[in-house]
C-alpha cells in the first residue's frame, strides 16, 4: 500500500497569513494527489484534486502542487472558513491511502 | 443539489452483522461509483470500499475483504455496505461518498456512526 504522510499535524495561523501543507508519497503517484477538507457538522469536501486540478467551487486562495511522492497544498490569505482538518489522499491506485491529516486552527 | 444520507449505524456486538444504506439524490446515481470511506474516532480516513456505476466491480481494503460487502440498487438510488463478522477495531463513522473517474471523492455524506462493542 502507498503510506501517505501528512506535515505539519497541527498548524495555528491568523486570517489573512498564507499556509502550506505537505504530503508525501511512500512512492510515486505521479500526479494523483487531492485534498480534502473536513469540518465539524459539515460534509467532507473536495478541495484539489490531480495535484494541481480546483474542484469547481474551490476558491482561487487554494492551490496544490507537486508530482511523484513529493505534494504542497497552499492556502493564501487565510479566510475564517479555512480553519479545520485537511488531508490528503492517493488517487493513483487501489486500496485509496489518505494521509493522517492537518488541523488548521486559529492563531 | 446532491445529497447523500447514510442510516443503519448503531451498536452492535463483535462477530455480529450490520447494514448500512446511503440514498442518493440530486444527480444521476447510475452514472458515478460510489465508496464507503470511514473514520476510527480520533484517527483519520481510511477507505473502505467502491463499486462501479453498474455494480459489476468492487473493491476492498484487505481488512474487510470476505467480512463487507459493497452493493446497490441503481433503481432506488441507494448505497450499501453489508457488515458481517464485525470486529472493534471496524468501530468508526462510515461516510458513504461518490466518486468520479479520477477515483476522488467529490461529494459526501455525513457519515453514520458504528459501534462494535460487547
Amino acid at each position: 500500500d502507498v503510506q501517505m504522510t501528512q506535515s505539519p499535524s497541527n498548524l495555528a495561523a491568523s486570517p489573512g497569513e498564507s499556509v502550506s501543507i505537505n504530503c508525501k508519497a511512500s512512492k510515486s503517484i505521479s500526479k494523483y494527489l487531492a485534498w480534502y477538507q473536513q469540518k465539524p457538522g459539515k460534509a467532507n469536501k473536495l478541495l484539489i484534486y490531480s495535484g494541481s486540478t480546483l474542484q469547481s467551487g474551490t476558491p482561487s486562495r487554494f492551490s496544490g502542487s507537486g508530482s511523484g511522492t513529493d505534494f504542497t497544498l497552499t492556502i493564501r490569505n487565510l479566510e475564517p472558513e479555512d480553519f479545520g482538518l485537511y488531508y490528503c489522499q492517493q488517487h493513483n491506485e487501489y486500496p485509496w491511502t489518505f494521509g493522517g491529516g492537518t488541523k488548521l486552527e486559529l492563531k | 443539489e446532491v445529497q447523500l444520507v447514510e442510516s443503519g449505524g448503531g451498536l452492535v456486538q463483535p462477530g455480529r452483522s450490520l447494514k448500512l444504506s446511503c440514498a442518493a439524490s440530486g444527480f444521476t446515481f447510475s452514472n458515478y461509483g460510489m465508496a464507503w470511506v470511514r473514520q476510527a474516532p480520533t484517527k483519520g480516513l481510511e477507505w473502505v470500499a467502491t463499486i462501479s456505476y453498474d455494480g459489476s466491480s468492487t473493491y476492498y481494503r484487505d481488512s474487510v475483504k470476505g467480512r463487507f460487502t459493497i452493493s446497490r440498487d441503481n433503481a432506488k438510488s441507494t448505497l450499501y455496505l453489508q457488515m458481517d463478522s464485525l470486529r472493534s477495531e471496524d468501530t468508526a463513522t462510515y461516510y458513504c461518498a461518490r466518486h468520479r473517474k479520477t477515483n476522488v471523492m467529490d461529494a459526501w455524506g455525513q457519515g453514520a456512526s458504528v459501534t462494535v462493542s460487547s
